[in-house]
Order: structure tokens, then sequence, then C-alpha cells
């Protein structure tokens, strides 16, 4: 069975502030995807980011940017110079089908970005 | 622009009551799923469908059922309305790469 574990509840920063949401995943398959997705208030959830179990190599993507390390099953996301738009829950999710089937998620973080 | 729509964004029912949530997609994407979200427990599978007329259980399907008649339409139906199953329902539909999510229907057990 598949587990994501996001540990952090709740975290609050001042804007400009950069902030690590952590991300913990358990899954015995060799191949599996890790995404992150953005909930803000308005209620849809925004795809973020995908990343398969065979590409390790972090990624940057403007002021967001990705830890991928297999060694710790952690996929960690990071927002450099929060914003107050920044201000969301945050799951990251695990499939280990091809593409984004059958997704479990984690329980979210939510980040408040304090102006 | 890709959509999926939810027909409700909001619903208030009462104990007992059967409930039709409707999701239609934009894209031709053949696989659908319905999660629950719930403060704490994160995103829940209830049930997906790979192909029209096809169904298959997810990990909290008890309570729910569904129907996959044509390709862009997946309905969740709760067959008798418990007050365990307020929550918001979101409904998605998945490419290669990437799934889209509805705006999600908030329903209201009383």
């Amino acid at each position: 069975a598949q587990k994501v574990t996001q540990a952090q509840t709740e975290i609050s920063v001042v804007e400009k502030e950069d902030v690590t949401l952590d991300c913990v995943y358990e899954t015995r398959d060799t191949t599996y995807y890790l995404f992150w997705y953005k909930q803000p208030p308005s209620g849809e959830l925004v795809f973020l980011i995908r990343r398969n179990s065979f590409d390790e190599q972090n990624e940057i993507s403007g002021r967001y940017s990705w830890n991928f390390q297999k060694s710790t099953s952690s996929f960690n996301f990071t927002i450099t110079a929060s914003q107050v738009v920044d201000s969301a829950v945050y799951f990251c999710a695990l499939s280990t089908a091809f593409g984004n089937e059958k997704l479990t998620f984690g329980t979210g973080t939510r980040l408040t970005i304090i102006p | 622009d890709v959509k999926v729509t939810q027909s409700s964004r909001y619903l208030v029912k009462r104990t007992g009551e059967k409930v039709f949530l409707e999701c239609v997609q934009d894209m031709d994407h053949e696989n659908m799923f319905w999660y629950r979200q719930d403060p704490g427990l994160g995103l829940r599978l209830i049930y997906f469908s790979y192909d029209v007329k096809m169904k298959e259980k997810g990990d909290i399907p008890e309570g729910y059922s569904v129907s996959r008649e044509k390709k862009e339409r997946f309905s969740l139906i709760l067959e008798s309305a418990s007050t365990n199953q307020t929550s918001m329902y979101l409904c998605a539909s998945t490419s290669d790469t990437e799934a889209f999510f509805g705006q999600g229907t908030r329903l209201t057990v009383v």
C-alpha cells in the first residue's frame, strides 16, 4: 500500500521569507510518480509538478523548487521569496500506476503568508 | 481552456435523501475519479472509471455508487445520505501526465 505523509499541518511565514513544505512517501513499487498540487481558497486543485521515480534531478520553476531524494523517500517543495498569493493548502501525492491514475494524497499543509 | 465542471458548488440535503453529484469533462479523457476531502485526512478516493460503463471501487466506496453512461460524464450517487457524508467532493479526469480537478462540491447532510 502507498502512503504519503505531510507532517506540517499549518505553516505561517512573513512575506518574502522562504518556506519549505515537507513530503515523505512510502511505496514498494520501483516505478512511481510524485506530485504537488495547490488548493487556493476557491477550492480547485492546481497542478504544480509531476516527477517520476527515475528522475532525481531537482527542478526549479520561478520561485518554486522541488527536491526529490529517493534515499530518504522525500519530495520537498520550497517557495522562495513568498508572496501573499502563495497562501493555500498544498498537497503532495503519489501514483504507482502510469500517469495520474489513483493518486494517494497526503493530508495537506496549510500555508499562510503574512503581509 | 480545459475544464472539469461539477454541477453544484454547495448542496444541502436531508438524511436519507438520494443525492446525485454530477461531473463533466470536455477533454475526451478516459479516466475519471471521485474523491472526498476532509480536514486532517486529505483527499481519499471513492470510485474511479477507466471507460464508459466501467467502474472500480477506490479506498472508501461504502455508501456510494457511480454511473458512467457517457465518456464525458461521471456521476457520484449517495443512495441514502447520512451526516457522515458531509464533506467536500472533488471530481478529476486525467491525461497521461496530469490530473484536472473540478472546483468541488461542498455537501452538507442535515
